[in-house]
């Protein structure tokens, strides 16, 4: 069965400093989506990042990077010069391609991020 | 993308009573919606798959006969909590899934407080 770790419970960083999120995965699976998605107070999911398992080319987008590493079962979030508004939880997710759990999402535990002015 | 709504936002109820949540998807015909659940502090766990016209596929875990999962149209799958307790007291999410692993968009949540 797929997991998700998410080893950083909570993270706290002063306004323009960079931070990267953890997030380990497992699955028995070759074909996987890998996602990042905040939560912001009011609880509404927003969807931030996606990879799929064959294109490990990490990108940049805006000031958010992703570092995806199939050797060590890792998809790590950075997001450059934090902003306040960027305080929220954190969830990596893992989606699996085939079989019963095609679509599922299967959430990590969270990441509270909280930045300071 | 999808664009999903879910009503009510929120709601309060008493003990033994029966709660029903919508998930609407606005833009999109949606054959499969997830059902996911999170409590305070806590992760989302997929309660259930709901599929237009079938009967709906539950966790491991997840009791049926107590979360009531009807998606009679392509549009619109509703959640029944019945015979509510405060332990149910928590947020539901749901998606709607395109079809596509990588596409899957949720509502803003409703969050059921059970007194």
């Amino acid at each position: 069965a797929q997991k998700v770790t998410q080893a950083q419970t909570e993270i706290s960083v002063v306004e323009k400093e960079d931070v990267t999120l953890d997030c380990v995965y497992e699955t028995r699976d070759t074909t996987y989506y890998l996602f990042w998605y905040k939560q912001p107070p009011s609880g509404e999911l927003v969807f931030l990042i996606r990879r799929n398992s064959f294109d490990e080319q990490n990108e940049i987008s805006g000031r958010y990077s992703w570092n995806f590493q199939k050797s060590t079962s890792s998809f790590n979030f950075t997001i450059t010069a934090s902003q306040v508004v960027d305080s929220a939880v954190y969830f990596c997710a893992l989606s699996e391609f085939g079989g019963t759990s095609y679509g599922k999402l299967t959430f990590g535990q969270g990441t509270i991020l909280t930045v300071h002015p | 993308g999808a664009v999903v709504s879910q009503h009510p936002s929120w709601v309060i109820c008493k003990s033994g009573t029966s709660v029903k949540i919508e998930c609407r998807s606005l833009d999109f015909q949606a054959t499969t919606m997830f059902w996911y659940r999170q409590f305070p502090k806590q992760s989302l766990m997929l309660m259930a798959t709901s599929n237009e016209g079938s009967k709906a596929t539950y966790e491991q875990g997840v009791e049926k006969d107590k979360f009531l999962i009807n998606h009679a149209s392509l549009t619109l799958s509703t959640l029944t909590v019945t015979s509510a307790h405060p332990e149910d007291s928590s947020f539901y999410i749901c998606s709607v899934w395109t079809g596509v692993a990588d596409e899957q968009y949720f509502g803003p949540g409703t969050r059921l407080t059970v007194t």
